[in-house]
């Protein structure tokens, strides 16, 4: 079946730096990536839409220019986390549409970041 | 935009019991409604969805039911065991399964022996 791998599954990095989450597919392309976050004991929250070649689709309330999103390629999505902050600590996971005609999303195993 | 609640935040059951979990939805023109089953800091994992143009959908034990009318659905668990321990989340999304999903809150449940 369809694999998403994502990476790194844990980070801890300082306040005012960047941090850099990667989220492939691994046997299929991937034309849309969902990126959501999730804070504990919480429910899985949308923060952008990233479609390949194109720019990401922020939902209302998250910052674009925080949250920054790149799909280059057909197997591959980034989320970087610009001059993070402890309130930026929280369990991103990304999900992925095979084929634009796909009707199940698969989820990648999710990314921990914690900013001291 | 969609908006999906979820009942009840928290359930436990003794191991064999049933276990039942609701949600509503807000956007009539939602037509997809899966279910994940999230153990702690993993991925959710899909264990069964159903379309709006089908009212119930079974799966061994598990079994989910739509009602578009009222804009519910539900997630019924027969014969619960210990490893059906883990949190719930139901889900709404238009235009099939493979566009962005709307989560309802969670439900932790737990089945004691």
């Amino acid at each position: 079946g369809a694999v998403v791998s994502q990476h790194p599954s844990r980070v801890i990095c300082k306040s005012g730096t960047s941090v850099k989450i990667e989220c492939r597919s691994l046997d299929f392309q991937a034309t849309t990536m969902f990126w959501y976050r999730q804070f504990p004991k919480q429910s899985l929250m949308l923060m952008a839409t990233s479609n390949e070649g194109s720019k990401a689709t922020y939902e209302q309330g998250v910052e674009k220019d925080k949250f920054l999103i790149n799909h280059a390629s057909l197997t591959l999505s980034t989320l970087t986390v610009t001059s993070a902050h402890p309130e930026d600590s929280s369990f991103y996971i990304c999900s992925a549409k095979q084929g634009a005609g796909a009707n199940v999303l698969t989820f990648g195993a999710g990314s921990r970041l914690t900013v001291l | 935009g969609e908006n999906v609640e979820q009942h009840p935040s928290t359930l436990s059951v003794q191991e064999g019991d049933s276990a039942v979990i609701k949600c509503t939805y807000s956007d009539s023109a939602s037509n997809y409604f899966p279910w994940y089953k999230q153990e702690l800091g993993k991925r959710p994992q899909l264990i069964i969805d159903i379309r709006s143009n089908v009212g119930e959908k079974k799966d061994q034990r598990i079994a989910v039911t739509l009602n578009k009318t009222a804009k519910h659905f539900s997630l019924h668990i027969t014969e619960t065991q210990p490893e059906d321990s883990a949190v719930y989340f139901c889900a709404a999304s238009q235009g099939g399964g493979g566009n962005k999903l709307t989560f309802g809150t969670g439900t932790q449940l737990k089945v004691e022996l």
